[in-house]
C-alpha cells in the first residue's frame, strides 16, 4: 500500500500568512494526488486534483505543487475561512489512501 | 446541484449488521464510480472502497480492513448506492460518507461531491 505522510500535523498561523503543507508519498504516484479541506461537522471538499489543478470555485490563493514524491499545498494569504483540516489522497493504486491530516488553526 | 444523502446509521452491537444508503440527486448514479469513506470520531479519513459504474459492471475495490465483511450494491431505479456492513467491530465506529468519483483528465476518478455522512456506532 502507498503511504502518505503529511507535515506538519498541526499548524498555527495568522490571517494573511503564507503557509505550506507537505504530503510525502512512499512511492511514485504520477501526480495522482488530491487535496481536501474539511471543516468541523462538514464533509471534505475537493480543492485540488492531479496534484496542481484547482477545482472550479476554489480561490486562487490555493495552489498545489510537486517534486518527485513530495507534494505541497500552499495558501498564499490565509483568510479566516481557511482554518480547517487538510488531507491529501493518492489515486495511483488501490487501496486509495489519505494522509493523516494537517490541522490549521488561528494563532 | 449534485446531492448525496446518506442514511441508515445508528447503534449496533459488535458482530451485528447494518445497511447504509446513499441517495443521489441531479445526476445518474449508474454512470458514475462511487466511493465510501469513513472517519472515526476525532480521527482522519479512511477510504473504505469503490463501486465502479454500470459500464464497468459495478465491479468493486475494498480496503483490507473491511474486505469480506462489507459489500456495495446499487438500485438504479432508486438512483441509490448501498453499503452492507456485516460482522461489525467496535473499530468500525465512524461517520460514513459516500462520494461521487467522476473521471478527470488523467483518467483517474477523484471524489468531487460528498454526502453529509451518517454515524455508525458499534458498541455493546
Amino acid at each position: 500500500d502507498i503511504q502518505l505522510t503529511q507535515s506538519p500535523s498541526f499548524l498555527s498561523a495568522s490571517v494573511g500568512d503564507r503557509v505550506t503543507i507537505t504530503c510525502r508519498a512512499s512511492q511514485g504516484i504520477n501526480s495522482y494526488l488530491a487535496w481536501f479541506q474539511q471543516k468541523p461537522g462538514e464533509a471534505p471538499k475537493l480543492l485540488i486534483s492531479e496534484a496542481s489543478t484547482l477545482q472550479s470555485g476554489v480561490p486562487s490563493r490555493f495552489s498545489g505543487g510537486e517534486s518527485g514524491t513530495e507534494f505541497t499545498l500552499t495558501i498564499s494569504s490565509l483568510q479566516p475561512e481557511d482554518f480547517a483540516t487538510y488531507y491529501c489522497q493518492q489515486l495511483e493504486s488501490y487501496p486509495l489512501t489519505f494522509g493523516q491530516g494537517t490541522r490549521l488553526e488561528i494563532k | 446541484e449534485v446531492q448525496l444523502v446518506e442514511s441508515g446509521g445508528g447503534l449496533v452491537q459488535p458482530g451485528g449488521s447494518l445497511r447504509l444508503s446513499c441517495a443521489a440527486s441531479r445526476f445518474t448514479l449508474s454512470d458514475h464510480y462511487m466511493d465510501w469513506v469513513r472517519q472515526a470520531p476525532g480521527k482522519g479519513l479512511e477510504w473504505v472502497g469503490r463501486s465502479r459504474n454500470k459500464a464497468n459492471s459495478y465491479t468493486t475495490e475494498y480496503a483490507a480492513s473491511v474486505k469480506g465483511r462489507f459489500s456495495f450494491s446499487r438500485d438504479d431505479s432508486k438512483n441509490s448506492l448501498y453499503l452492507q456492513m456485516n460482522s461489525l467491530k467496535t473499530e468500525d465506529t465512524a461517520v460514513y460518507y459516500c462520494a461521487r468519483a467522476p473521471p478527470f483528465g488523467s483518467g483517474r476518478y477523484y471524489l468531487d461531491y460528498w454526502g453529509q455522512g451518517t454515524l455508525v456506532t458499534v458498541s455493546s
